[in-house]
């Protein structure tokens, strides 16, 4: 168990549609990452939020936004849905920023999302 | 930006065997971080062993060992005396640096060596 944890586990829903992931991050940790694995592409960063404040941004589309709470978790959140954001949707976390120890990634147990 | 590149989508080795991973990575940078990962198929996303840039010496974690060549930018995984539970993918990672010391930082992953282990 690597202390991140990540709901909901399965999520199905239909194209047009919005959806919300949540992630709490391992006790201590003020960064935390979103990273989408479809099949053919492996990991995907999409986003890094440390302390409440985004600090860094991957291939993140314009229909996803994502944002961390004064209490340290985070949610993503997924509009217009489209076939192709089917996925499993991994969250991380980390303790610090860059440079900060040797920047090893906890990771949730992703959550599934299929679009229908 | 970094890329990391696994050219083994597929590997088999059998249980007690050594097999080796490879990973190629491109980067401007002295100073870095490199990553394996498990992945088995419970999905969870386990660290198997790191890598410091500017630590000459190759990072050993039980049966898993690495082979770091800085110059050729290149990172492999032995894995020793292989046991079926070390089928999974595999990814390579690289820890990117940020601009400065506030700015943030992300892991980019290869796209991943799947191991099957026979018995």
């Amino acid at each position: 168990d690597s202390g991140v944890t990540q709901t909901p586990k399965h999520l199905i829903t239909a194209t047009g549609q919005r959806v919300t992931l949540r992630c709490s991050p391992r006790s201590g940790d003020l960064s935390v990452y979103w990273y989408q694995q479809s099949l053919d592409q492996g990991l995907q960063f999409l986003i890094q939020y440390y302390n409440g404040e985004e600090r860094a941004k991957g291939n993140i589309l314009e229909r996803f936004s994502a944002q961390q709470f004064p209490d340290l978790h985070s949610e993503l959140n997924l509009s217009s849905l489209e076939l192709g954001d089917s996925a499993l949707y991994f969250c991380a976390s980390s303790k610090g920023l860059a440079g900060v120890g040797t920047g090893e990634l906890f990771f949730g147990e992703g959550s599934r999302l299929t679009v229908l | 930006a970094q890329t990391v590149t696994q050219s083994q989508p597929e590997m088999s080795v059998q249980e007690a065997e050594t097999v080796t991973l490879s990973c190629t990575y491109d980067t401007s940078e002295s100073d870095y971080y490199l990553f394996w990962y498990k992945q088995p198929p419970s999905r969870q996303m386990i660290l198997v062993i790191r890598q410091e840039a500017y630590k000459q010496q190759n990072a050993t974690e039980n049966r898993f060992s690495v082979n770091f060549q800085k110059a050729a930018k290149s990172f492999s995984l032995k894995i020793s005396d292989s046991q079926l539970g070390d089928a999974a993918m595999y990814f390579c990672a690289y820890k990117t640096q940020g601009l400065s010391a506030n700015s943030g930082y992300a892991l980019n992953f290869g796209k991943g060596t799947s191991l099957l282990v026979t018995p």
